[in-house]
């Protein structure tokens, strides 16, 4: 089946630095790709959607120039988060898409604690 | 856009009674309508979808119904067992693959033994 591979798992950061999380599909390619944030109980927020070769598309609230998204291939997209602050702690997620068969396929989370 | 609205919140069942849980979208556009599990720190885990061309699926002890007239559906889960302890999400999609999917707000299950 689909395997998204999502690194890393957990990241501890100072407070004003930048942080990147991976994800890469291993078996098939990633058409579109869904970054989700996902505080403490609560439910998974869309936060922008990437196409691959083309600018993401953020949701409404989402701070494109903190929160950078890449798609350069079919296999890996990739979100930086820049200038990270305490309440940019939470669990990010990504979901990719291949338009067919496979439907949406989640990487594992990267829990970002922001110190 | 879609929104997704899920009750309940919480819900505690008895070991071996059914548990339901509902979710009533706004976008008539929506055709894809999948149900997760998620544990703690862990991805969510698809259980059960469905897609707008049928009414009901059901595999095992797990079951969705959908009503797109009412625009509505719900998770039904016989014979419940402690390892079904665990959050619950609706989510809705309007083209399977490639459109986003739209989460609810999320359904603690908890299974009491």
């Amino acid at each position: 089946g689909a395997v998204v591979s999502q690194h890393p798992s957990r990241v501890i950061c100072k407070s004003g630095t930048s942080v990147k999380i991976e994800c890469r599909s291993l078996d098939f390619q990633a058409t579109t790709m869904f970054w989700y944030r996902q505080f403490p109980k609560k439910s998974l927020m869309l936060m922008a959607t990437s196409n691959e070769g083309s600018k993401a598309t953020y949701e409404q609230g989402v701070e494109k120039d903190k929160f950078l998204i890449n798609h350069a291939s079919l296999t890996l997209s990739t979100l930086t988060v820049t200038s990270a602050h305490p309440e940019d702690s939470s669990f990010y997620i990504c979901s990719a898409a291949e338009g067919g068969a496979y439907g949406y396929t989640f990487g594992s989370g990267t829990r970002l604690t922001v110190v | 856009g879609e929104n997704v609205e899920q009750h309940p919140s919480t819900l505690s069942v008895q070991e071996g009674d059914s548990a339901v849980i509902k979710c009533t979208y706004s976008d008539s556009a929506s055709n894809y309508f999948p149900w997760y599990k998620q544990e703690l720190g862990k991805r969510p885990q698809l259980i059960i979808d469905i897609r707008s061309n049928v009414g009901e699926k059901k595999d095992q002890r797990i079951a969705v119904t959908l009503n797109k007239t009412a625009k509505h559906f719900s998770l039904h889960i016989t014979e419940t067992q402690p390892e079904d302890s665990a959050v619950y999400f609706c989510a809705a999609s309007a083209n399977f693959g490639n459109e986003k999917l739209t989460f609810g707000t999320g359904t603690r299950l908890t299974i009491i033994p």
